[in-house]
């Protein structure tokens, strides 16, 4: 197991609702980064938080944000849901280059 | 042009076969390169990292071509468990640590 844990694994919400994706981090990795993964795709980067700054982002809308805390876990938040956001969300922790996924959290948007 | 670009698939092998994907990739400053496997509705996980012209891990073998900036992937002496999605990664780059994927190839191995 690669120690990077998220939360909720599973999880179903209404078009406009709001939802919070939680990540901690293997131990000793100060960096998360998020992506999303549609079905069929390679994960698309998201936004990658390190110490707690935001540290670079993708090409996605400003509904999506997220929190690093102190203990370098981290946050995924997404407002305004649209159907199109359902997909399989990734959390990634690195203290280099490589980097360790957790298991994904399914969201699905009805 | 994408990024990372990898033929699909699906890959259909015999256990035994030797198999080789291949992926191009667009940014020629990136310096450290990634194979991921992905199974079935689970995380990518990482096989193997290249930093030079190749690695070498038991069935595995990721080769780099710098100035074809292209990598490959073998895999010898195929296993049913072997079967699973491919993911190539490239970091962006820059200081931020951007892992760009491409779609991953698919590779099933029949019995």
């Amino acid at each position: 197991e690669t120690g990077v844990t998220q939360s909720p694994t599973h999880l179903i919400k209404t078009r406009g609702q709001q939802v919070t994706l939680r990540c901690s981090s293997q131990s000793g990795h100060n960096t998360v980064s998020w992506y999303q993964q549609a079905l069929g795709q390679g994960p698309q980067f998201i936004f990658q938080y390190y110490r707690e700054e935001e540290n670079g982002r993708g090409n996605f809308p400003p509904r999506f944000s997220g929190l690093q805390f102190p203990n370098y876990s981290s946050e995924l938040n997404v407002n305004a849901l649209e159907l199109d956001d359902s997909a399989l969300y990734l959390c990634a922790s690195s203290l280099r280059t490589e980097a360790f996924f957790g298991q994904g959290t399914r969201l699905t948007v009805v | 042009r994408k990024e990372v670009e990898q033929d699909p698939g699906p890959f259909n092998v015999p256990e035994g076969a030797t198999v080789a994907f291949n992926c191009t990739y667009s940014n020629s400053a990136s310096q450290s390169f990634f194979w991921y496997r992905q199974d079935c509705r689970k995380e990518p996980k990482l096989l193997m990292s290249v930093y030079s012209s190749g690695n070498e891990d038991g069935r595995f073998t990721a080769q780099l071509n710098r100035a074809s900036q292209y990598i490959s992937l073998l895999i010898r002496d195929s296993k049913l468990s072997d079967s699973a999605t491919y993911l190539c990664v490239v970091p962006r780059g820059d200081s931020s640590y951007k892992l760009i994927f491409g779609s991953g190839t698919r590779l099933l191995v029949r019995p």
